[in-house]
C-alpha cells in the first residue's frame, strides 16, 4: 500500500531533550516535506527537500533540523525543544514534476508533540 | 513569499443546503490544490487546478480557478454528513516559490441534520 509512514503518532518530552520524528514513504517520491498545524493557522512548512541531499527552508524552519540520506526518508529533529513547538506535525510526499510540485501530497498520519 | 487565505473559517451548514467556501493568494498561482481532513485525521488531496478559469468536478464538489489565477473556490451541493471535516486549499508559486505549496488555515465545516 502506498503510504507515508510516521512514528511515533504521541509524544510528551520535556524542554531541551533532543528528539527525532520519523518519515518514511514507499511511493519513490522525490519531494518531501514537514508541516506543523496549530488551531486557526492552518498548515506552516517547515523544511522541505527536492530530492537526495537537497534541502530547503519552509516558512517556520527556526528550531528544526531534517536530512535526506535516503530517498524514502526524510527524519525531523528538534534539537533543543520547547513549549512553543508543541504541534501536530505532517510528514508529506510528493510525486514533484519539473519545478513544480505536481499530483497532490500523501500525508502521513500525523505526529502529535507536547513539550512540557 | 505568497500568501493563502481562506474565508469562511467555519461554515455551519444544514444537511441538504449548498455552501461555498473562497481561497486568495496574494500573488499569482502556478497551481492551486486543494485537501479535505477528517476529524482526527490527515489531509486528503481532492484535486488540482492548473489552468485559468479551469473548473473541475467531482460528485457534488465544484472547484474553480480564478482567471487571474489568484483565486479558487470550492462549491459543494446538497451537503451531506460525509462533508464534515476541514478544507484546506494550497498554493503553489513559480520561480523561487516553485517548490513550495502555501496552505489556507481552512475552511471547517460542521453539518446539522
Amino acid at each position: 500500500e502506498a503510504q507515508v509512514t510516521q512514528n511515533p503518532r504521541y509524544l510528551i518530552t520535556v524542554t531541551g531533550k533532543k528528539l527525532t520524528v520519523t518519515c518514511s514513504q514507499n511511493m519513490n517520491h522525490e519531494y518531501m516535506s514537514w508541516y506543523r498545524q496549530d488551531p486557526g493557522l492552518g498548515l506552516r512548512q517547515i523544511y522541505y527537500s527536492m530530492n537526495v541531499e537537497v534541502t530547503d527552508k519552509g516558512d517556520v524552519p527556526e528550531g528544526y533540523k531534517v536530512s535526506r540520506k535516503e530517498k524514502r526518508n526524510f527524519p525531523l529533529i528538534l534539537e533543543s525543544p520547547s513549549p512553543n513547538q508543541t504541534s501536530l506535525y505532517f510528514c508529506a510526499s510528493s510525486l514533484s514534476g519539473r519545478g513544480r510540485v505536481e499530483g497532490g501530497y500523501t500525508f502521513g498520519s500525523g505526529t502529535r508533540l507536547t513539550v512540557v | 513569499g505568497q500568501q493563502v487565505m481562506q474565508i469562511p473559517q467555519y461554515q455551519h451548514v444544514q444537511e441538504g443546503e449548498d455552501f461555498t467556501t473562497y481561497c486568495n493568494s496574494s500573488t499569482t498561482l502556478s497551481n492551486i490544490q486543494w485537501y479535505k481532513q477528517r476529524p482526527g485525521g490527515h489531509p486528503v488531496f481532492l484535486i488540482q487546478l492548473v489552468k485559468s478559469g479551469e473548473v473541475k468536478k467531482q460528485k457534488r464538489l465544484t472547484f474553480q480557478f480564478g482567471e487571474a489565477k489568484k483565486n479558487s473556490s470550492l462549491h459543494i451541493t446538497a451537503t451531506q454528513t460525509t462533508d464534515v471535516g476541514t478544507y484546506f486549499c494550497a498554493g503553489c508559486g513559480f520561480g523561487s516559490n516553485d517548490y513550495k505549496l502555501s496552505f489556507g488555515a481552512g475552511t471547517t465545516v460542521t453539518v446539522r441534520a
